[in-house]
């Protein structure tokens, strides 16, 4: 499985976009980029995924060039609660009946007023 | 629809002291994972299942740890003994299925609160 690297951590204020952005030099052909969220004392939860160039839901967008050596996860206009780690992830989708997530350290983003 | 449910949210016991987690997975959820989270640290797989039969469990240090899923549901996660190098949050997640590409979707693993442990 591809290794990612992402910042440690961020800084941003209220009403600012954040784009946070992951390296994956080794990602292969058949890997999804998925980015999971994670606040104090709850599990990590699904943000959005996507494959190659532009995914947008109604939480986030996420960008991936043609090389898909890196992506970026962006966040329009964060608020305090959007104070998390996100972790970029990489895995194989057709890896016959392996689903295996190898979260990282994340990078803690964190939201002042 | 219920989450995850994981019990109990917190533990405290001492070294060598056996301890057990429970969790429910979503109604419908063939897979189930345990994974554990150190502080500061991302969460690492330790076993995976699929109904009731374990096919990921190359992370599962079986010396002292074993986990169960008798009848394709619930699931319990048991150390014994434990120690102090186990002191950490135990978290639980099911996804509809664990093979990626199910059906043309992603499978979303859904994480339940995690069981805190602490061994003294």
């Amino acid at each position: 499985l591809a290794k990612t690297t992402q910042p440690i951590s961020m800084d941003s204020y209220e009403g600012q976009e954040v784009n946070i952005t992951c390296s994956h030099n080794n990602i292969a052909t058949n890997d999804y980029i998925t980015w999971y969220q994670q606040f104090p004392s709850q599990g990590p939860r699904f943000i959005i995924q996507g494959y190659k160039t532009k995914v947008t839901n109604e939480v986030a967008s996420l960008f991936i060039p043609a090389d898909r050596k890196s992506s970026t996860l962006s966040l329009p206009r964060v608020s305090l609660s959007d104070t998390a780690v996100y972790y970029c992830l990489v895995g194989d989708l057709y890896g016959g009946a392996t689903n295996k997530l190898i979260f990282g350290t994340g990078t803690l983003l964190a939201v002042q007023p | 629809e219920a989450g995850v449910v994981q019990s109990p949210r917190y533990k405290i016991i001492e070294k060598k002291q056996p301890v057990a987690f429970w969790c429910n997975p979503i109604s419908g959820h063939n897979t189930l994972y345990w994974y554990r989270q150190n502080l500061g640290q991302g969460p690492e797989l330790l076993i995976r299942y699929e109904n009731e039969e374990a096919v990921d469990d190359s992370q599962l240090p079986k010396d002292r740890f074993s986990a169960e899923r008798l009848k394709g549901v619930d699931s319990t996660l048991k150390i014994q003994p434990a120690e102090l190098g186990d002191s950490a949050v135990y978290l639980c997640a099911s996804s509809l299925s664990g093979q990626w590409g199910f059906s043309g979707s992603y499978n979303e693993q859904f994480f339940g609160p995690g069981t805190r442990l602490t061994v003294l």
